[in-house]
């Protein structure tokens, strides 16, 4: 259990285009995702929370027009990288929060990453 | 803020001996550190957690201890073998957030 998919598992583009990037949770339902981005040899950075129903919450210096978020539903979120450039082009990995309950704080799940290449 | 800081960052070991990894944490409220194995050019997978009211957890070869007073924590692998070899990552999570802080990240190797 506990399985997170992304699509694309990479994707190439040209610069000034647009790219979508899906993050499904598959075996359960997650009222909060959040998206990361990991450069080579680093670790990763949270870009934003994503809760089902309400915007995005971004963390500093993450412009919020160029990574749109939408979180539709409880088992979907989607990254939107608009008008992007070649210094996009990036490893981005989504994770899914399985509730514990009782047993204290939610649990990460990561989807397998997209690979993006701006050219 | 929470700061997490991960030691080595690099580990290499002969197969079949253990290797340790070791994280420190700066937030006395984080009460949730898992650790993630990450393999190249794949997401980030959970091999294990533990969380504030215990002191240590084992599965299989894999444990982890905890030690609240001192604010670390730290990974074992016990009888190391090559499919081990990955990036892996420790994180905390402060109560009342639902943000990880994660560690830098250690390469382990295991050498046949």
């Amino acid at each position: 259990g506990a399985v997170v998919s992304q699509h694309p598992s990479w994707v190439i583009c040209k610069s000034g285009t647009s790219v979508k990037i899906e993050c499904r949770s598959l075996d359960f339902q997650a009222t909060t995702m959040f998206w990361y981005r990991q450069f080579p040899k680093q670790s990763l950075m949270l870009m934003a929370t994503s809760n089902e129903g309400s915007k995005a919450t971004y963390e500093q210096g993450v412009e919020k027009d160029k990574f749109l978020i939408n979180h539709a539903s409880l088992t979907l979120s989607t990254l939107t990288v608009t008008s992007a450039h070649p210094e996009d082009s990036s490893f981005y990995i989504c994770s899914a929060s399985l509730p514990q309950g009782l047993a204290g704080s939610d649990t990460q799940y990561f989807g397998p990453g997209t690979r993006l290449t701006v050219l | 803020g929470e700061n997490v800081e991960q030691h080595p960052s690099t580990l290499s070991v002969q197969e079949g001996d253990s290797a340790v990894i070791k994280c420190t944490y700066s937030d006395s409220a984080s009460n949730y550190f898992p650790w993630y194995k990450q393999e190249l050019g794949k997401g980030p997978q959970l091999i294990i957690d533990i969380r504030s009211n215990v002191g240590e957890k084992k599965d299989q070869r894999i444990a982890v201890t905890l030690n609240k007073t001192a604010k670390h924590f730290s990974l074992h692998i016990t009888e190391t073998q090559p499919e081990d070899s990955a990036v892996y990552f420790c994180a905390a999570l402060s109560r009342g957030t639902d943000k990880l802080i994660f560690g830098t990240g250690t390469r382990l190797q295991v050498f046949p």
